[in-house]
């Protein structure tokens, strides 16, 4: 079946530094989507990417789709601690299901 | 407009014992959803539902029943529950169309002793 994998399972930095989490399917994705989890929350969607190659940007977030459209990223630049939390990717299978990766989590030591 | 709510917040279950958790949207979307939560391995759909009147198997379906009561509520059965059920439930309902974002609920903690 569809598997979607993130990578790293955990990252810690120190505030100001970058952070980059990894999201890789086995399968062709017609879109991805990204959340943000915090600590005892719930997610909350952050993006959509749609199309081959697509980039996007939200302040000092960066979120990429492959040209495959196979893989993502998701890119902070000069990390806060407001970023803390865990970032799942996610995306759709045929059907009406979605398939979330095993997230990242980020912890930022300040 | 509270989007998605479930009841209850906590739960604490002997095994073998019944539960329904509850959800409900005031969005008017037609779709629901039903994820597991466990450490490690993200969120799994268990569950949903396309539309009212419909519903469909997940990923992990075993142990569970749903019912789409009406547009707005989507409830989660766990008719007998086992330890490996302990986990965290969150009903989720997509904006739109199949691919669109998706609104949680506040989630349901769940431990199964």
């Amino acid at each position: 079946g569809q598997q979607v994998m993130q990578i790293p399972q955990y990252q810690h930095v120190q505030e100001g530094e970058d952070f980059t989490t990894y999201c890789n399917s086995s399968t062709t994705l017609s879109n991805i989507q990204w959340y943000k989890q915090r600590p005892g929350g719930h997610p909350v969607f952050l993006i959509q990417l749609v199309k081959s190659g697509e980039v996007k940007k939200q302040k000092r977030l960066t979120f990429q789709f492959g040209e495959a459209k196979k893989n993502s990223s998701l890119h902070i630049t000069a990390t806060q601690t407001t970023d803390v939390g865990t970032y799942f990717c996610a995306g759709p299978n045929t059907g009406n299901q979605f398939y979330f990766g095993t997230g990242t989590s980020l912890t930022v030591i300040p | 407009n509270a989007g998605v709510t479930q009841t209850p917040k906590f739960q604490v279950l002997k095994t073998g014992q019944s539960m329904t958790l509850q959800c409900a949207q005031d969005m008017n979307h037609n779709s629901m959803y039903w994820y597991r939560q466990d450490p490690g391995m993200g969120l799994r759909l268990i569950y949903y539902s396309a539309s009212e009147g419909t519903t469909d198997k997940g990923e992990v379906p075993n142990g569970y029943n749903v019912s789409r009561l009406n547009k707005r509520e989507f409830s989660l059965r766990l008719e007998s529950a086992a330890p490996s059920q302990t986990s965290v439930y969150f009903c989720a309902s997509p904006k739109g169309p199949w691919g669109y974002e998706q609104y949680f609920g506040p989630g349901t903690r769940l431990t199964v002793t």
